[in-house]
């Protein structure tokens, strides 16, 4: 099925651990990010990549690595997880026109919970 | 960061009734996109506008961008059950970076 697939779709971390969250997409976009959602607070924005080769800083970059070396995959690395890193993790794609992002298509999520 | 306030922060309403909702931004967007998102899925767009005065339709929802550039306004008319969710603005000046508001939740009493 076309769309973004994130996994895993739930994970319970200890503090001080590492993981990353996976994110893959099977329609060509160029542009790629992953954002956190959490109470009250709509989602933020923690990285983003315009293509293969190039990341940049969202909104809430601290904590969180990321790279981008195919169209398809864009991971999200978590360090040290920290209790304030619960949250939901969303991922999403775009195709970009006239160098802007069209509108995302996000995938389904990842609740991860660190203890 | 740049801050995007919704209203109402929730509703409940009857099956039938029409329903308004908005988000306000201290800055200046050229693009402002609307999101819908059901429990426990991903966030999925429902309408993108890219010109100040634009007003585009999707079925029973209709948005407008505002003439301020820092405003967009959201309606659904006849509500139905499965409207039921949160909606979420989003706008951008870069291209690159969307801001999201904190989100509406629309409750539809059958």
């Amino acid at each position: 099925n076309a769309g973004v697939t994130q996994t895993p779709k739930f994970q319970v971390l200890k503090t001080g651990q590492s993981m990353t969250l996976q994110c893959a997409q099977d329609m060509n976009h160029e542009y790629m990010s992953w954002y956190r959602q959490d109470p009250g607070m709509g989602l933020r924005l923690i990285h983003y990549s315009v293509g293969a080769g190039i990341t940049d800083q969202g909104e809430v970059p601290n904590g969180y690595n990321v790279s981008r070396s195919t169209t398809e995959d864009f991971p999200l690395r978590l360090l040290s997880a920290a209790p304030s890193q619960t949250s939901v993790y969303f991922c999403a794609s775009s195709p970009l026109q006239g160098g802007g992002v069209y509108g995302y298509t996000f995938g389904s999520g990842t609740r991860l919970t660190v203890v | 960061g740049q801050q995007l306030n919704q209203s109402p922060q929730s509703m409940f309403i009857q099956e039938g009734e029409d329903v308004s909702m908005n988000c306000t931004s201290s800055s200046i967007f050229n693009t402002w996109l609307w999101y819908k998102q059901d429990p426990g899925e991903g966030p999925v767009l429902l309408i993108a506008l890219y010109k100040a005065g634009e007003l585009t339709s999707n079925g029973r929802l209709t948005a407008q961008f505002g003439i301020t550039r820092k405003d967009s306004f959201l309606n659904i008319s006849a509500s139905i059950p499965s409207d039921v969710g949160i909606y979420f603005c989003a706008g951008s000046n870069t291209g690159n970076q969307f801001y999201f508001g904190t989100g509406t939740s629309l409750t539809v009493i059958p």
